[in-house]
C-alpha cells in the first residue's frame, strides 16, 4: 500500500511570497489533516477534511493560510503572504474511519524555510 | 497550555538495555493515544496505541502502559537497539475522528 505523498519536499522562499504544498493520501482515506511542526515542537494540527468538507480549522491562520480537498482527495494548503515565522515543516496526514478513533498515517513533509 | 507533556527532551540508552520514554497528558477526555517515531527528513511513523479501556498494549519489543488515575503513559522498548535512535512524539485524541495532540518529543540515543 502507497504511503502518504508530500511535495515539494523543500521549499525556500523570501517572506511575502506565496507558496503552496500538495498532499495525495492513502487511497481510500476519507480524512486528510495538515500539520505544522516547528522545531522542536511537536505537530499541531492547522486543518482536518472529511471527504472534501472542513471539520476543523479553528487553529488556520485565516489571514494567510487557505487549504482545500478538492474531489475528496488530493489537498493543497497555500501560505499567501509568506511570513519568517511560518518557517516548519508542514505534514499531511490520512486516516480510514470517520466518526471512529483510527490511525493517522503521516507523509514526509515539506520543509518550509522562509527568509 | 500543553495539553500533552513530554518533560524529557533526550534520552540515552545502552543497546540492549530497557529504554523508557513518559509522557503525561491533563486532559482527561482523551481516550486514545498513541507512540509515533520520526527519524530526521522523515514524517512520524506510528508505532503503538492503547485506548483508555486497557492499560497496556504490547507488540514485538515495544510495550505501552496507560495509567488513567496519573493521566501518564509511558513506552518501553526491550530490548534497544540501535536503529531505534529517533525522536518519539507522544500524542492523544478524543474518540469520534478528531486531530491528535502531540507532545514535544523525546530524542532517544542508543549507544552500541
Amino acid at each position: 500500500e502507497a504511503g502518504v505523498a508530500q511535495s515539494p519536499r523543500y521549499k525556500i522562499i523570501e517572506k511575502r511570497q506565496s507558496v503552496a504544498f500538495w498532499c495525495n493520501p492513502i487511497s481510500g482515506h476519507a480524512t486528510l489533516y495538515w500539520y505544522q511542526q516547528i522545531l522542536g515542537q511537536g505537530p499541531k494540527l492547522l486543518i482536518q477534511f472529511q471527504n472534501n468538507g472542513v471539520v476543523d480549522d479553528s487553529q488556520l491562520p485565516k489571514d494567510r493560510f487557505s487549504a482545500e480537498r478538492l474531489k475528496g482527495v488530493d489537498s493543497t494548503l497555500k501560505i499567501q503572504p509568506a511570513k519568517l515565522e511560518d518557517s516548519a515543516v508542514y505534514l499531511c496526514a490520512s486516516s480510514h474511519r470517520p466518526g471512529d478513533t483510527d490511525t493517522q498515517y503521516f507523509g514526509p513533509g515539506t520543509r518550509l524555510t522562509v527568509l | 497550555d500543553q495539553q500533552v507533556k513530554q518533560n524529557s527532551p533526550s534520552l540515552s540508552v545502552q543497546e540492549g538495555r530497557i529504554s523508557i520514554l513518559n509522557c503525561d497528558y491533563t486532559n482527561s477526555m482523551f481516550d486514545y493515544f498513541l507512540w509515533y517515531k520520526k527519524y530526521p527528513a522523515e514524517g512520524p511513523t506510528f508505532l503503538i496505541s492503547i485506548s483508555s479501556i486497557k492499560d497496556k498494549n504490547e507488540d514485538g519489543r515495544f510495550t505501552v502502559f496507560l495509567n488513567k488515575s496519573a493521566k501518564h503513559l509511558s513506552l518501553h522498548i526491550v530490548p534497544s537497539q540501535p536503529g531505534d535512535s529517533a525522536v518519539y512524539f507522544c500524542a492523544a485524541s478524543l474518540s469520534g475522528n478528531t486531530p491528535l495532540v502531540f507532545g514535544k518529543g523525546t530524542r532517544l540515543s542508543v549507544i552500541a
